[in-house]
């Protein structure tokens, strides 16, 4: 199947920093990939919508200007936590889609998990 | 706007006994329904999928669902289950496409016991 990466796996920050984590397609092309954000032992939250070439789409409730999101290339889509604080820890995995001739299916990175102190 | 519950937050099981997890939705529009695995510290994956046609799914490693629009539900069932299958799994569903945007259940944390 479609291999989706996500670096770095773990990383811990002091507050105020930024943070970016990297999405990638290694064998596929996606024009459209998906940011999720999974608070300990809870669902995932769709944060946002990455469309290559365009500014990405966010849900209701998330700030655009902590969590920059850039889709750069059809392979690579980065999340950039801005000025994190200890509240934005959590778990965050993408999800990129390929279409194979039909509706398309979503492949998951194996997320990235971000530690704020 | 859609929602997926899963009934159970939690599911301990015995090794080799039957398992079968809870999800109902509600759309006001038809749906396309997923099960995920979820290991520790893992992204996710794809279990099985309904886009359309039979009702009964099959998944990967033994897995399989049901999908019945008149109580909108999609359960997951296993007739057999291992100490690896120990992992959340969560329902999901998508009203646009089978690759857009999924909105997901709580979860449902399985417990294999020996």
């Amino acid at each position: 199947g479609a291999v989706v990466s996500q670096h770095p796996s773990r990383v811990i920050c002091k507050s105020g920093t930024s943070v970016k984590i990297e999405c990638r397609s290694l064998d596929f092309q996606a024009t459209t990939m998906f940011w999720y954000r999974q608070f300990p032992k809870q669902s995932l939250m769709l944060m946002a919508t990455s469309n290559e070439g365009s500014k990405a789409t966010y849900e209701q409730g998330v700030e655009k200007d902590k969590f920059l999101i850039n889709h750069a290339s059809l392979t690579l889509s980065t999340l950039t936590v801005t000025s994190a604080h200890p509240e934005d820890s959590s778990f965050y995995i993408c999800s990129a889609r390929l279409f194979t001739g039909g509706t398309g299916e979503l492949f998951f990175g194996e997320g990235s998990r971000l530690t704020v102190l | 706007a859609q929602s997926v519950t899963q009934l159970d937050s939690q599911v301990p099981v015995f090794e080799e006994a039957p398992v079968e997890l809870r999800c109902n939705y509600s759309s006001s529009v038809s749906v396309y329904l997923f099960w995920y695995v979820q290991y520790p510290n893992q992204g996710l994956q794809l279990l099985l999928k309904y886009l359309s046609g039979s009702t009964l799914v099959k998944g990967i490693n033994g897995f399989e669902a049901e999908f019945n629009k008149s109580q909108t539900s999609f359960h997951l069932r296993k007739p057999s289950v291992h100490i690896s299958d120990t992992a959340e799994y969560f329902c999901a569903v998508s009203v646009q496409a089978a690759g857009n945007k999924l909105t997901f259940g709580g979860g449902t944390r399985v417990l294999v016991k020996p």
